[in-house]
């Protein structure tokens, strides 16, 4: 069973709008979250990271929100470059945990 | 730079062979995992090691078998027993669980079964 879920499997944005990607997880325990970037044939880059203390994160252009309640996540890109084209991965991980457990993943593309 | 390397990056095999995928960091990390990335089914755990000689299977262990005999190598042999081989492997390595930190992911191995 998918214990992290993006449930958009594309996103199309136009370049200088806003991307935001969702993820949400089904295990409670999961205190820990990660967004991956990967490019084709490539492995994937870490991009920021949230821990269930707080409910933003911000790195740049990039803010990781976290609503514990709802057990949804959600990674903004403002503003969108074309170079931000690439797969999204979701992360999460519980305390002492062994594993991320990663979502399906969400193929963004922003247009030029 | 430190980073983590796997090879080949295009592999190919014949029906009812093994073959093994190297992964090698010099990152000092403990722990090192093997994932699987198929088409709309995101990256799946395959095993994973925390320290050296010891290792456990992740949720697709079923025809695959690895080794930790050094810190930073952790090989991945796919058997003739695993039944849809043909796959993107990814290896990753972490200072550890529970440390808070991230995967640094190496960049692959397209594995094709003709």
């Amino acid at each position: 069973d998918q214990q992290v879920k993006q449930n958009s499997p594309s996103l199309s944005v136009q370049e200088g709008r806003i991307s935001i990607l969702n993820c949400d997880y089904t295990n409670s325990m999961f205190d820990y979250f990660l967004w991956y970037k990967k490019y084709p044939a490539e492995g994937p880059t870490f991009l920021i990271s949230i821990s269930s203390i707080k409910d933003k994160n911000e790195d740049g252009r990039f803010t990781v929100f976290l609503n514990k309640s709802a057990k949804h996540l959600s990674l903004h890109i403002v503003p969108s470059q074309p170079g931000d084209s690439a797969v999204y991965f979701c992360a999460a991980s519980a305390v002492g945990g062994n594993q991320f457990y990663f979502g399906t993943g969400t193929s963004l593309t922003v247009i030029p | 730079d430190g980073g983590i390397t796997q090879s080949p990056k295009y592999l190919f095999r014949k029906e009812g062979q093994n073959v093994t995928l190297s992964c090698e960091q010099n990152l000092n990390h403990d722990a090192m995992y093997w994932y699987r990335q198929d088409p709309g089914q995101g990256l799946r755990l395959i095993y994973y090691s925390q320290i050296v000689n010891d290792f456990q299977k992740g949720d697709i262990a079923e025809g695959y078998s690895v080794s930790r005999e050094k810190k930073e190598s952790f090989p991945l042999t796919v058997t003739s027993a695993q039944k849809n081989p043909t796959a993107f492997y990814l290896c990753a390595s972490s200072r550890g669980p529970g440390t808070g930190g991230s995967y640094t992911f190496g960049s692959g191995t397209r594995l094709t079964v003709v």
